[in-house]
């Protein structure tokens, strides 16, 4: 079964440092979503991405975040200088309609230190 | 805007017991309603959805939710849990109306099944 994958499971870097988060959504689906839950709290919607643009984000993506889909199957998430509430569990989700299911990928860690 | 309402934080319950896990919805638009459930150390997996049609849905392993328009409402029930049924589980709602498409989850609540 097709699935979503994201690398790497767990990052650690330093505040103020840029780290890309890395995603390969199902092959065929067209939307492309980053979440991100910090630790104890809910899932948050950080940023929608349809045709090469982004199509919806909430007001947590700010200018320290950007989403790229620099080739047929990445789909990464920047975060340009890393601040300590930036530590969170981020997902990557993908699907083939707009409002439709949303497949969820594993997650990455990442640790702001 | 929609926002997502699951009132119990923890569900504590015994093997082979009855469980539901409630989740209410706000919204001024019509909706998609979700369940998924994360295990732990694992990601989000879709255990049920509501589209449109029947409201009773019937998901992976022996869950069903019923979608009550009235009450605004969308619970998640298994009429006997197992030990592996331990995991917290979120629901989330979708504009049907086309806009945004994203999903806007509840705290989630966490089902520990005890022996």
């Amino acid at each position: 079964e097709p699935e979503v994958t994201q690398t790497p499971s767990h990052q650690v870097t330093q505040m103020g440092q840029e780290v890309i988060l890395r995603c390969v959504p199902i092959s065929n689906h067209l939307y492309f979503y980053w979440y991100r839950q910090i630790l104890g709290q809910k899932v948050e919607f950080l940023v929608s991405f349809y045709n090469n643009e982004i199509s919806e984000k909430s007001e947590i993506f700010d200018d320290q975040f950007s989403v790229e889909r620099p080739d047929g199957s990445n789909f990464t998430l920047k975060i340009r200088s890393t601040k300590l509430e930036d530590s969170a569990m981020y997902f990557c989700a993908s699907s083939t309609d707009r409002g439709g299911e949303q497949y969820f990928g594993p997650g990455t860690r990442l640790t702001v230190t | 805007a929609q926002s997502v309402t699951q009132l119990d934080s923890q569900v504590p319950v015994f093997e082979e017991a009855p469980v539901e896990l409630r989740c209410n919805y706000s919204s001024s638009v019509s909706v998609y309603l979700f369940w998924y459930v994360q295990y732990p150390n694992q990601g989000l997996q879709l255990l049920l959805k509501y589209l449109s049609g029947s409201t009773l849905v019937k998901g992976i392993n022996g869950f069903e939710a019923e979608f009550n328009k009235s009450q605004t409402s969308f619970h998640l029930r298994k009429p006997s849990v197992h030990i592996s049924d331990t995991a917290e589980y979120f629901c989330a709602v979708s504009s049907s109306q086309g806009g945004s498409e994203k999903l806007v989850f509840g705290k989630g609540t966490k089902l520990t099944v005890n022996p």
